[in-house]
Protein backbone atom coordinates (compact mmCIF):
# COMPACT_ATOMS: atom_id res chain seq x y z
CA UNK A 1 0.00 0.00 0.00
CA UNK A 2 1.50 3.44 -0.64
CA UNK A 3 -0.70 5.61 0.50
CA UNK A 4 -0.48 8.05 3.61
CA UNK A 5 -0.23 6.03 7.27
CA UNK A 6 0.11 6.63 10.70
CA UNK A 7 0.90 5.61 13.91
CA UNK A 8 -0.98 5.23 16.26
CA UNK A 9 -4.62 4.84 14.90
CA UNK A 10 -5.66 5.60 18.39
CA UNK A 11 -3.97 6.79 21.78
CA UNK A 12 -5.44 6.73 24.87
CA UNK A 13 -3.77 8.79 27.68
CA UNK A 14 -3.92 10.94 31.04
CA UNK A 15 -4.06 14.44 30.68
CA UNK A 16 -0.74 16.11 31.12
CA UNK A 17 1.43 12.95 29.05
CA UNK A 18 3.25 13.76 25.98
CA UNK A 19 1.81 12.21 23.03
CA UNK A 20 3.88 11.84 19.21
CA UNK A 21 2.45 10.92 16.07
CA UNK A 22 3.95 9.73 12.84
CA UNK A 23 2.53 10.59 9.46
CA UNK A 24 4.46 8.41 6.64
CA UNK A 25 3.45 10.42 3.54
CA UNK A 26 3.23 8.89 -0.60
CA UNK A 27 6.90 8.84 -1.15
CA UNK A 28 7.08 11.57 -4.42
CA UNK A 29 4.84 14.00 -2.07
CA UNK A 30 6.91 17.03 -0.87
CA UNK A 31 4.29 18.67 0.56
CA UNK A 32 2.99 17.67 4.16
CA UNK A 33 0.05 19.02 6.44
CA UNK A 34 -1.47 18.12 9.60
CA UNK A 35 -5.36 18.50 10.54
CA UNK A 36 -7.13 18.58 13.67
CA UNK A 37 -10.79 17.19 13.35
CA UNK A 38 -13.15 16.74 16.06
CA UNK A 39 -16.52 15.43 16.44
CA UNK A 40 -19.22 17.02 14.16
CA UNK A 41 -16.51 19.16 12.47
CA UNK A 42 -14.42 19.36 9.39
CA UNK A 43 -10.76 18.87 9.32
CA UNK A 44 -8.83 22.12 10.57
CA UNK A 45 -5.82 23.33 9.45
CA UNK A 46 -2.48 23.14 11.70
CA UNK A 47 0.54 23.05 9.95
CA UNK A 48 2.13 22.45 6.36
CA UNK A 49 5.87 21.39 5.93
CA UNK A 50 7.29 22.19 1.60
CA UNK A 51 9.98 19.10 1.95
CA UNK A 52 11.07 19.69 5.67
CA UNK A 53 10.29 23.22 5.70
CA UNK A 54 7.70 24.43 8.26
CA UNK A 55 6.16 27.27 6.41
CA UNK A 56 2.63 27.95 8.10
CA UNK A 57 1.73 26.90 12.05
CA UNK A 58 -2.16 27.89 12.77
CA UNK A 59 -2.88 29.62 15.37
CA UNK A 60 -4.42 26.46 17.00
CA UNK A 61 -1.06 25.30 17.37
CA UNK A 62 -0.45 26.05 21.03
CA UNK A 63 3.41 26.28 22.35
CA UNK A 64 2.76 22.57 23.26
CA UNK A 65 2.56 21.21 20.17
CA UNK A 66 5.22 21.08 17.87
CA UNK A 67 6.07 19.17 14.28
CA UNK A 68 8.70 18.00 12.50
CA UNK A 69 9.65 16.62 8.90
CA UNK A 70 13.23 15.51 9.09
CA UNK A 71 14.90 15.36 5.64
CA UNK A 72 11.62 15.59 4.05
CA UNK A 73 10.38 12.58 4.59
CA UNK A 74 8.13 11.27 7.89
CA UNK A 75 6.65 14.23 9.98
CA UNK A 76 5.86 13.77 13.48
CA UNK A 77 3.42 15.94 15.36
CA UNK A 78 3.78 15.66 19.40
CA UNK A 79 2.16 17.30 21.37
CA UNK A 80 3.32 18.01 25.19
CA UNK A 81 1.31 18.02 28.67
CA UNK A 82 -1.57 17.09 27.11
CA UNK A 83 -4.73 18.69 28.17
CA UNK A 84 -8.73 16.78 27.29
CA UNK A 85 -9.27 19.72 25.19
CA UNK A 86 -6.65 17.90 22.70
CA UNK A 87 -8.81 14.91 22.42
CA UNK A 88 -9.37 15.05 18.23
CA UNK A 89 -8.65 13.12 15.49
CA UNK A 90 -5.27 14.38 13.94
CA UNK A 91 -5.10 14.05 10.05
CA UNK A 92 -1.98 13.81 8.01
CA UNK A 93 -2.05 14.83 4.23
CA UNK A 94 0.56 15.14 1.85
CA UNK A 95 0.45 16.14 -2.02
CA UNK A 96 2.55 16.92 -4.96
CA UNK A 97 2.71 20.45 -4.63
CA UNK A 98 3.56 20.43 -9.04
CA UNK A 99 2.63 23.88 -10.63
CA UNK A 100 -0.88 23.89 -11.95
CA UNK A 101 -1.73 21.11 -9.08
CA UNK A 102 -5.02 21.73 -7.62
CA UNK A 103 -3.43 20.83 -4.09
CA UNK A 104 -5.76 17.84 -4.07
CA UNK A 105 -5.29 15.99 -0.54
CA UNK A 106 -4.27 12.23 0.15
CA UNK A 107 -5.38 11.97 3.64
CA UNK A 108 -4.07 9.11 5.93
CA UNK A 109 -6.67 7.00 8.17
CA UNK A 110 -5.78 9.34 11.39
CA UNK A 111 -4.64 9.12 14.57
CA UNK A 112 -7.31 9.60 17.48
CA UNK A 113 -5.98 11.27 20.46
CA UNK A 114 -8.39 10.81 23.63
CA UNK A 115 -7.29 12.61 26.65
CA UNK A 116 -8.47 11.26 29.99
CA UNK B 1 -18.04 34.06 10.91
CA UNK B 2 -16.28 31.25 9.17
CA UNK B 3 -14.49 30.99 5.91
CA UNK B 4 -16.72 28.25 4.68
CA UNK B 5 -20.18 27.53 5.90
CA UNK B 6 -22.27 23.94 5.24
CA UNK B 7 -25.43 22.66 7.13
CA UNK B 8 -23.97 19.90 9.24
CA UNK B 9 -27.79 17.92 9.03
CA UNK B 10 -27.68 14.82 9.30
CA UNK B 11 -29.67 14.66 5.55
CA UNK B 12 -31.86 11.15 5.09
CA UNK B 13 -32.88 10.13 1.54
CA UNK B 14 -34.59 6.93 0.33
CA UNK B 15 -32.14 5.23 -2.07
CA UNK B 16 -32.73 6.09 -5.74
CA UNK B 17 -33.30 9.97 -4.85
CA UNK B 18 -31.28 13.53 -6.11
CA UNK B 19 -29.39 14.82 -3.12
CA UNK B 20 -28.24 18.58 -2.87
CA UNK B 21 -25.49 19.12 -0.75
CA UNK B 22 -24.38 23.54 -0.38
CA UNK B 23 -21.26 25.33 0.79
CA UNK B 24 -21.49 28.97 1.27
CA UNK B 25 -17.88 31.06 1.80
CA UNK B 26 -17.25 34.66 2.43
CA UNK B 27 -13.56 34.78 0.73
CA UNK B 28 -14.15 35.89 -2.93
CA UNK B 29 -10.24 35.04 -3.61
CA UNK B 30 -11.33 31.64 -3.83
CA UNK B 31 -10.86 29.97 -6.91
CA UNK B 32 -10.22 25.75 -6.38
CA UNK B 33 -13.42 24.45 -5.24
CA UNK B 34 -13.29 20.63 -3.87
CA UNK B 35 -15.48 18.11 -2.46
CA UNK B 36 -14.70 15.14 -0.50
CA UNK B 37 -16.28 12.16 1.15
CA UNK B 38 -15.16 11.05 4.25
CA UNK B 39 -16.53 7.33 5.61
CA UNK B 40 -17.01 6.73 9.29
CA UNK B 41 -13.01 6.55 10.74
CA UNK B 42 -11.33 6.94 7.86
CA UNK B 43 -10.13 10.36 5.92
CA UNK B 44 -11.44 12.29 3.50
CA UNK B 45 -10.80 11.52 -0.03
CA UNK B 46 -11.33 13.71 -3.19
CA UNK B 47 -14.34 13.14 -5.03
CA UNK B 48 -14.72 16.18 -7.24
CA UNK B 49 -13.06 19.83 -7.55
CA UNK B 50 -13.89 22.71 -10.04
CA UNK B 51 -11.75 25.53 -10.81
CA UNK B 52 -13.59 28.81 -10.49
CA UNK B 53 -17.06 29.07 -11.83
CA UNK B 54 -19.28 26.32 -13.53
CA UNK B 55 -20.46 23.19 -13.81
CA UNK B 56 -18.25 19.45 -13.39
CA UNK B 57 -19.98 16.20 -14.55
CA UNK B 58 -18.67 13.15 -12.92
CA UNK B 59 -20.65 9.89 -13.56
CA UNK B 60 -23.53 10.63 -10.89
CA UNK B 61 -21.87 13.23 -9.29
CA UNK B 62 -22.12 17.57 -10.22
CA UNK B 63 -20.52 19.55 -9.00
CA UNK B 64 -21.63 23.66 -9.53
CA UNK B 65 -20.19 26.52 -8.69
CA UNK B 66 -21.46 30.01 -8.53
CA UNK B 67 -19.07 32.87 -7.54
CA UNK B 68 -21.16 35.74 -7.87
CA UNK B 69 -23.22 34.16 -5.04
CA UNK B 70 -20.32 32.85 -3.47
CA UNK B 71 -22.24 29.64 -3.27
CA UNK B 72 -21.36 25.54 -4.17
CA UNK B 73 -23.13 22.82 -4.83
CA UNK B 74 -22.77 18.75 -5.15
CA UNK B 75 -25.42 17.12 -6.55
CA UNK B 76 -25.78 12.59 -6.39
CA UNK B 77 -28.07 11.31 -8.76
CA UNK B 78 -29.63 8.02 -8.25
CA UNK B 79 -28.34 7.88 -4.26
CA UNK B 80 -26.78 4.29 -3.68
CA UNK B 81 -26.38 3.05 0.65
CA UNK B 82 -23.12 3.49 -0.37
CA UNK B 83 -23.52 7.01 -0.68
CA UNK B 84 -23.57 7.06 3.20
CA UNK B 85 -20.67 9.04 4.58
CA UNK B 86 -19.78 12.74 5.38
CA UNK B 87 -19.02 15.01 2.35
CA UNK B 88 -16.87 17.96 3.02
CA UNK B 89 -16.88 21.08 1.14
CA UNK B 90 -13.22 22.67 1.01
CA UNK B 91 -11.57 25.57 -1.11
CA UNK B 92 -8.31 26.90 -1.45
CA UNK B 93 -6.74 30.28 -2.79
CA UNK B 94 -5.04 30.70 -6.29
CA UNK B 95 -1.34 30.17 -5.58
CA UNK B 96 -2.47 29.00 -1.71
CA UNK B 97 -1.34 25.80 -0.09
CA UNK B 98 -4.21 25.80 2.94
CA UNK B 99 -7.24 23.98 2.18
CA UNK B 100 -10.08 25.44 4.05
CA UNK B 101 -12.94 22.74 5.05
CA UNK B 102 -16.91 23.20 5.82
CA UNK B 103 -17.88 21.07 8.36
CA UNK B 104 -19.36 18.59 6.66
CA UNK B 105 -22.84 17.00 6.12
CA UNK B 106 -23.94 13.51 7.16
CA UNK B 107 -26.06 11.68 4.21
CA UNK B 108 -27.95 9.12 4.69
CA UNK B 109 -29.21 6.54 2.05
CA UNK B 110 -31.57 4.22 3.47
CA UNK B 111 -31.91 1.71 0.63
Amino acid sequence: DTGVSQDPRHKITKRGQNVTFRCDPISEHNRLYWYRQTLGQGPEFLTYFQNEAQLEKSRLLSDRFSAERPKGSFSTLEIQRTEQGDSAMYLCASSTGLAGNTGELFFGEGSRLTVL
Amino acid sequence: QKEVEQDPGPLSVPEGAIVSLNCTYSNSAFQYFMWYRQYSRKGPELLMYTYSSGNKEDGRFTAQVDKSSKYISLFIRDSQPSDSATYLCAMIYTGGFKTIFGAGTRLFVKA
